[in-house]
């Protein structure tokens, strides 16, 4: 079974730093997609960025952007200038490619408590 | 972008009565959609995936007979918690796959649903 292993419960940036949150994971897949998502206060789960393990190349999305290493099956997460409107639970998550269409759920990891220093 | 909406947003039900929540994919439609427990200061767990037209596929230690899961039509899954228990408390999420997104692999998730029994 995959597992999705993130090691920081809580970590704290001033506003305007870089921080950078890790995720690892474990799998016997080769194809798969990876996911970063965020869930503020209100619950409500929100895609932050996505990686394709197929793809070299790191994901970003504007301040966001991704350090994915394959061989050592880790998947962190660098948000640049941090805003206050960061702050929020972020959960890493893994799916893996099934052959021929169809869809698996999302394995997730405990989640990293993100905190903004005014 | 695609909307994923959840009916009620919060239920209190007595020990024993059952509860039905909704999960309606707005703008798009999903052959696919899944749902996910969350228990307080914890990760999502994945539940089970409910396919339309056919039956749900659970997860290892998720009890089917309690859980029942409905995907009628393209829109609509719906999840019925049946003899709710309080150690069935807790925050169930839905998710749904864009069918005409099948390879951008993006899960679109709804508000959540609080249940709570008493």
């Amino acid at each position: 079974a995959q597992t999705v292993t993130q090691s920081q419960p809580e970590m704290s940036v001033q506003e305007a730093e870089t921080v950078t949150l890790s995720c690892t994971y474990d799998t016997s897949e080769s194809d798969y997609y990876l996911f970063w998502y965020k869930q503020p206060p209100s619950r409500q789960m929100i895609l932050v960025i996505r990686q394709e393990a197929y793809k070299q190349q790191n994901a970003t999305e504007n301040r966001f952007s991704v350090n994915f290493q394959k061989a050592a099956k880790s998947f962190s997460l660098k948000i640049s200038d941090s805003q206050l409107g960061d702050a929020a639970m972020y959960f890493c998550a893994y799916r893996r490619t099934r052959s021929g269409g169809g869809a698996d759920g999302l394995t997730f990891g405990k989640g990293t408590h993100l905190i903004i220093q005014p | 972008g695609a909307v994923v909406s959840q009916h009620p947003s919060w239920v209190i039900c007595k020990s024993g009565t059952s509860v039905k929540i909704e999960c309606r994919s707005l703008d798009f439609q999903a052959t696919t959609m899944f749902w996910y427990r969350q228990f307080p200061k914890q990760s999502l767990m994945l539940m089970a995936t409910s396919n339309e037209g056919s039956k749900a596929t659970y997860e290892q230690g998720v009890e089917k007979d309690k859980f029942l899961i409905n995907h009628a039509s393209l829109t609509l899954s719906t999840l019925t918690v049946t003899s709710a228990h309080p150690e069935d408390s807790s925050f169930y999420i839905c998710s749904a796959r864009d069918l005409l997104e099948a390879f951008q692999e993006t899960q679109y998730f709804g508000p959540g649903t609080r249940l709570l029994v008493l």
